[in-house]
């Protein structure tokens, strides 16, 4: 149980295109869902945390118009990366969280690689 | 704000020898504490986590981990590694509040090699 999948990936698009990435829990119901980015051999960094139904709250120095977030479900978050560019590309992961008591358990989904060229 | 620190970015071992992965914490509240593996190209896998109770702390894999309040570290060992140890292994903090997100320290490189 408690399965985190990501879509696509992998992708690779050219520089001013929008990718879109699909973060789903498969068989749960998340409160809540986190974004974060990865760049080599460095730490996840939280981009935003998504409610479902409401908007996201971005973190200090993320673009929210560059970096949009869409909650539509419990079980379905999307994050599209609005004309990319080179800086762009990294590992983008996201993870589903779980409210159990005062803890919010997180799953994370397996990642996807974004090269801009 | 809570920060975590892992103090050693690459840890070369040879197999079967133990290993201790080193984490502190810096909080002025009471916060939850996780380790999570990450193999190349994949997600995170968490690998156990401190919430509350006893401060030893056994995980998947054969890890265990200690909290130690008055040192603020959460030092992840085991005893004798494997090859498919190899990987990278991440500390993390949240506060105890529902709904926050995780912060993670900078990673550790563990090599096992044989």
């Amino acid at each position: 149980g408690a399965v985190v999948s990501q879509h696509p990936s992998w992708v690779i698009c050219k520089s001013g295109t929008s990718v879109k990435i699909e973060c789903r829990s498969l068989d749960f119901q998340a409160t809540t869902m986190f974004w974060y980015r990865q760049f080599p051999k460095q730490s996840l960094m939280l981009m935003a945390t998504s409610n479902e139904g409401s908007k996201a709250t971005y973190e200090q120095g993320v673009e929210k118009d560059k970096f949009l977030i869409n909650h539509a479900s419990l079980t379905l978050s999307t994050l599209t990366v609005t004309s990319a560019h080179p800086e762009d590309s990294s590992f983008y992961i996201c993870s589903a969280a779980v409210r159990r008591g005062r803890f919010n358990e997180q799953f994370f989904g397996p990642g996807t690689r974004l090269t801009v060229l | 704000a809570q920060s975590v620190t892992q103090l050693d970015s690459q840890v070369p071992v040879f197999e079967e020898a133990p290993v201790e992965l080193r984490c502190n914490y810096s909080s002025s509240v009471s916060v939850y504490l996780f380790w999570y593996v990450q193999y190349p190209n994949q997600g995170l896998q968490l690998l156990l986590k401190y919430l509350s109770g006893s401060t030893l702390v056994k995980g998947i894999n054969g890890f265990e981990a200690e909290f130690n309040k008055s040192q603020t570290s959460f030092h992840l060992r085991k005893p004798s590694v494997h090859i498919s140890d190899t990987a990278e292994y991440f500390c993390a903090v949240s506060v105890s509040q529902a709904g926050t997100a995780l912060i993670f320290g900078k990673g550790t490189t563990l090599s096992v090699s044989s």
